[in-house]
């Protein structure tokens, strides 16, 4: 079974630039998460999907972030423009309440985008 | 969110037993434990959790306290594999959302 994938891996841009990242998560799952991981700390979550629907994004700063799940599959989280402390691990991950027939407890995660912001 | 207390790092020898502690003394009757690791340069996986009553599974055991304000992670026999940072979370049943502290670095020593 495939995991979260994310793309790319790694990404490295001047501030006042902007990037975009794609997330798929896996196949079926109706929510999908974003997290930012800054150097040293553990995730913290920006964004939360149902389906395509937005539960939660208190994290999120909305003035130079945006994320969008269209048609509930895939997922982008764009940062326009980037700041110097926006250099972090970006992590997508996917979770599903039940999945063929089993009740699963536990978020999967995709191995992140690594961003620096010079 | 109810707040987890970690030690910040530890370390083990390879293939004897660890225990990772976590203090979580105002967690709530719905909050779930649930143990997360983060191996270098990967995203967190799930390890287990738990509600009252320990638990284990193929990848360690969870020791919950009577009181449920502690528990304790149980590697039965580490690996080099196992060196990661080990993040105690507590997940209230109705919400799906996880929020992270700065766990506990784990080094295993061969």
């Amino acid at each position: 079974e495939a995991g979260v994938a994310q793309s790319p891996r790694y990404k490295i841009i001047e501030k006042r630039q902007s990037v975009a990242f794609w997330c798929n998560p896996i196949s079926g799952h109706a929510t999908l998460y974003w997290y930012q991981q800054i150097l040293g700390q553990g995730p913290k979550l920006l964004i939360q999907f149902q389906n395509n629907g937005v539960v939660d994004d208190s994290q999120l700063p909305k003035d130079r972030f945006s994320a969008e799940r269209l048609k509930g599959v895939d997922s982008t989280l764009k940062i326009q423009p980037a700041k110097l402390e926006d250099s972090a691990v970006y992590l997508c991950a996917s979770s599903s309440k039940t999945f063929r027939g089993r009740i699963y407890n536990e978020q999967f995660f995709g191995p992140g985008t690594r961003l620096t912001v010079l | 969110d109810a707040k987890t207390t970690q030690p910040n790092s530890m370390e083990s020898n390879e293939e004897e037993p660890v225990h990772l502690p976590c203090n979580h003394s105002t967690i709530s009757g719905t909050d779930y434990i649930h143990w997360y690791r983060q191996l270098p340069s990967q995203g967190p996986e799930y390890v287990i959790h738990g509600l009252t009553s320990n638990v284990n599974n193929r990848m360690a055991s969870l020791a919950i306290a009577e009181d449920r304000k502690s528990s304790t992670l149980i590697l039965h026999r580490a690996t080099l594999r196992d060196a990661a940072v080990y993040y105690c979370i507590l997940r209230d049943f109705g919400n799906e959302k996880l929020t992270f502290g700065t766990g506990t670095r784990l080094t295993i020593i061969p």
